[in-house]
C-alpha cells in the first residue's frame, strides 16, 4: 500500500545550525500533514502542520515546505539547540478519512 | 489536565495470553487511535474510531481487537498474544478537523 517515507534515518547537525529533515509520502490522496517529534520514552509531540493547499508554513523556528509536484515534505529547523535532539516523524492524513499514517522517522543529533 | 491516559505502561506476557490495553482521554475528544512502534520504525496506525460507536481498521490490525466504550475510553484487546506483538503501543485522540494527535506516554508489551 502506500506509505510515507523518509530519506535519512540520521541527521547529525552542529549547534546553531540548521537542520533539514525531508519526507516523501506516496499518496496523492493526503489532505493535510504533520511533522511530530519524539523525545526518547514519550509519546510524539505536534510541531506543525500543513495542508494541502499551502505550500509552506511557518512556525517558531520551524518552517514545513510542501512540494505536492514531486511529494515531498521537508521540515526546517532554525539554528538548532541540543533539545531539538529527537527522532522526527512526519505524517499524512488520508483524504478525509481521519486515518494519520505516519514514516519511519529520522533521528536528528545535534553536536555542541 | 491528564490528557491521554494509558494503562498498564509495562507487561509482560506469555505467548497465547490475553489482555486488554487501557486508554482514556479527558480532552472531549472524538476521534481516538492505537498505534505501535517498534524498533526502527514509525508509529504504525492498528485501528481508530472516528467518534463514540464507530472504529476502523488501520494498517495493522490483524491479532488485535478494540472497543469503543464511551467517548473518553478506547481499549485495544490481543486474544492471544503473540511474540511479534512485542511493541511500544501508543493511545492518541484529536478533537477537530486538523491532524494533531496527542498522545499518551505509551505502553511497553512484551510477549515471552
Amino acid at each position: 500500500g502506500e506509505s510515507v517515507g523518509l530519506h535519512l534515518p540520521t541527521l547529525s547537525v552542529q549547534e546553531g545550525d540548521n537542520s533539514i529533515i525531508n519526507c516523501a509520502y506516496s499518496n496523492s490522496a493526503s489532505d493535510y500533514f504533520i511533522w511530530y517529534k519524539q523525545e526518547s520514552g514519550k509519546g510524539p509531540q505536534f510541531i506543525i502542520d500543513i495542508r494541502s493547499n499551502m505550500d509552506k508554513r511557518q512556525g517558531q523556528r520551524v518552517t514545513v515546505l510542501l512540494n505536492k509536484t514531486v511529494k515531498h515534505l521537508s521540515l526546517q529547523i532554525a539554528a538548532t539547540q541540543p533539545g531539538d535532539s529527537a527522532v522526527y516523524f512526519c505524517a499524512e492524513r488520508w483524504g478525509n478519512t481521519g486515518k494519520l499514517i505516519f514514516g519511519q522517522g529520522t533521528t536528528l543529533q545535534v553536536k555542541p | 489536565n491528564a490528557g491521554v491516559t494509558q494503562t498498564p505502561k509495562f507487561q509482560v506476557l506469555k505467548t497465547g495470553q490475553s489482555m486488554t490495553l487501557q486508554c482514556a482521554q479527558d480532552m472531549n475528544h472524538n476521534s481516538m487511535y492505537w498505534y505501535r512502534q517498534d524498533p526502527g520504525m514509525g508509529l504504525r496506525l492498528i485501528y481508530y474510531s472516528a467518534s463514540e460507536g464507530t472504529t476502523d481498521k488501520g494498517e495493522v490490525p490483524n491479532g488485535y481487537n478494540v472497543s469503543r466504550l464511551n467517548k473518553r475510553e478506547f481499549s485495544l484487546r490481543l486474544e492471544s498474544a503473540a511474540p511479534s506483538q512485542t511493541s511500544v503501543y501508543f493511545c492518541a485522540s484529536s478533537g477537530g478537523w486538523t491532524g494533531e494527535l496527542f498522545f499518551g506516554e505509551g505502553s511497553r508489551l512484551t510477549v515471552l
